[in-house]
């Protein structure tokens, strides 16, 4: 298994504004992703979190409003920026174990943009 | 191309009886197909997945169908029990990336005790 830990695990925040999701890992990971659930909805893919590189985003996502670091291969951050209603949605970082098939989750992080 | 279609969207299943829940697919270059189960506040974990070299897969009261031909590939739960009640969803995936998941639209599926 992997032990994933995500901060904030939820927030309430103004539109307008960005915040900052946090994805620790308890070991190193090559592949680590970001997806969005939205409420009562399915998981959608955003982006691949590629270390040593900028991550590479799945169609109907772009770096300006979802900008993504991975500065190690351990950790990322997922930033939703200038946040609007429509973004209120649970944020999971998930990641693949080296030479492994399972995808863990992180328990999410449920953001309200009000 | 890139859907997975799930139904039904809910499912109640009396204690004991068995559940089943239906996915469907398109692109036929998936080649894995996993089924992740969320409980409330909870982030998604695998249960049980197949590739479709096998038509079938078994792991204590769960078990996968999988049919190529028709692209669709179901989940069973048999012997249902209370705990189980949770949202289930299937999903697909290429083999060199199984991290990178397409998944349906979730079952919510509750069982009476």
């Amino acid at each position: 298994s992997a032990v994933i830990s995500q901060k904030p695990s939820r927030d309430i925040c103004q539109r307008g504004t960005s915040l900052t999701i946090q994805c620790q890992v308890d070991s190193q990971v090559t592949m680590m992703f970001w997806y969005r659930q939205q409420p009562g909805q399915s998981l959608t893919l955003i982006a691949t979190a590629n270390q040593g590189s900028e991550a590479t985003y799945e169609s109907g996502f772009v770096i300006d409003k979802f900008p993504i670091s991975r500065p190690n291969l351990t950790f990322s951050t997922l930033t939703v920026s200038n946040m609007s209603p429509e973004d209120s949605s649970i944020y999971l970082c998930s990641v693949l174990r080296d030479r492994g098939t399972e995808a863990f989750f992180g328990q999410g992080t449920r953001l309200t943009v009000v | 191309q890139q859907q997975v279609k799930q139904s039904p969207q809910s499912l109640i299943v009396q204690k004991g009886g068995i559940s089943i829940i239906n996915c469907a697919y398109e692109n036929t270059a998936f080649d894995y197909f996993p089924w992740y189960q969320q409980f409330p506040g909870k982030g998604p974990a695998l249960l049980i997945a197949i590739r479709p070299d096998v038509s079938e897969k078994k792991e204590g009261r769960f078990t996968i169908s999988f049919n190529k031909s028709a692209k669709q590939f179901s989940l069973h739960i048999m012997d249902s029990q209370p705990g189980d009640s949770a949202t289930y969803f299937c999903a697909a995936s290429i083999e060199s990336n199984t991290g990178k998941l397409i998944f349906g639209q979730g079952t919510t599926l509750q069982v009476k005790p």
